[in-house]
């Protein structure tokens, strides 16, 4: 199956740094990728949706200017959570489609932890 | 609006035994995916079996199988022969074509050898 890799898994960090999260897709091209937060023991909660080439579309209540999203090419996706705050600790999900076909489903990175000090 | 509800925020089951997780959803839609995804302690979301909405046939993938009843806008999901790597949280998702996907809350599946 397609592979979605995710970089760091792993981050800490200060209060006030801003940290950015990588989401590649390794072995097929992604126009649209999608960034997710986890709290522990709930569901997925949808931040935005990447496409390539244009700007993300963010839901309602997330701040676009904290989280930035970038999405340059057909494989990678950044997330940078800007100023980043001891409330913005998380777990940070990225997932992709496949580009030209859909087969419905989403592809998923192994998710990034960030725990901001 | 489209919601995923799963009401079983944690089951547990006897290794070698069979568990169904429930899952309903509300749509208006006509067209449309459901998923169950498995996430272990590793986090990662891993794809269990996929059913789309045309299909009246019942979607199963080895020891996986749902219960699609589109009427009632129900899709459970039964393990058969529950083993122990099948611990972790499962989430239901719904998927309009084109558009995002709805994820229930989650069920905490926990296998007692």
């Amino acid at each position: 199956g397609a592979v979605v890799s995710q970089h760091p898994s792993r981050v800490i960090c200060k209060s006030g740094t801003s940290v950015k999260i990588e989401c590649r897709s390794l072995d097929f091209q992604a126009t649209t990728m999608f960034w997710y937060r986890q709290f522990p023991k709930q569901s997925l909660m949808l931040m935005a949706t990447s496409n390539e080439g244009s700007k993300a579309t963010y839901e309602q209540g997330v701040e676009k200017d904290k989280f930035l999203i970038n999405h340059a090419s057909l494989t990678l996706s950044t997330l940078t959570v800007t100023s980043a705050h001891p409330e913005d600790s998380s777990f940070y999900i990225c997932s992709a489609r496949l580009a030209g076909g859909d087969t419905g489903e989403l592809f998923f990175g192994e998710g990034s932890r960030l725990t901001v000090l | 609006a489209q919601t995923v509800t799963q009401s079983q925020p944690e089951m547990s089951v006897q290794e070698a035994e069979t568990v169904t997780l429930s899952c309903t959803y509300d749509t208006s839609e006509s067209d449309y995916y459901l998923f169950w995804y498995k996430q272990p302690p590793s986090r990662q979301m891993i794809l269990v079996i996929r059913q789309e909405a045309y299909k009246q046939q019942n979607a199963t993938e080895n020891r996986f199988s749902v219960n699609f009843q589109k009427a009632a806008k129900s899709f459970s999901l039964k393990i058969s022969d529950s083993q122990l790597g099948d611990a972790a949280m499962y989430f239901c998702a719904y998927r309009r074509t084109g558009n995002q996907f709805y994820f229930g809350t989650g069920t905490s599946l926990t296998v007692i050898p």
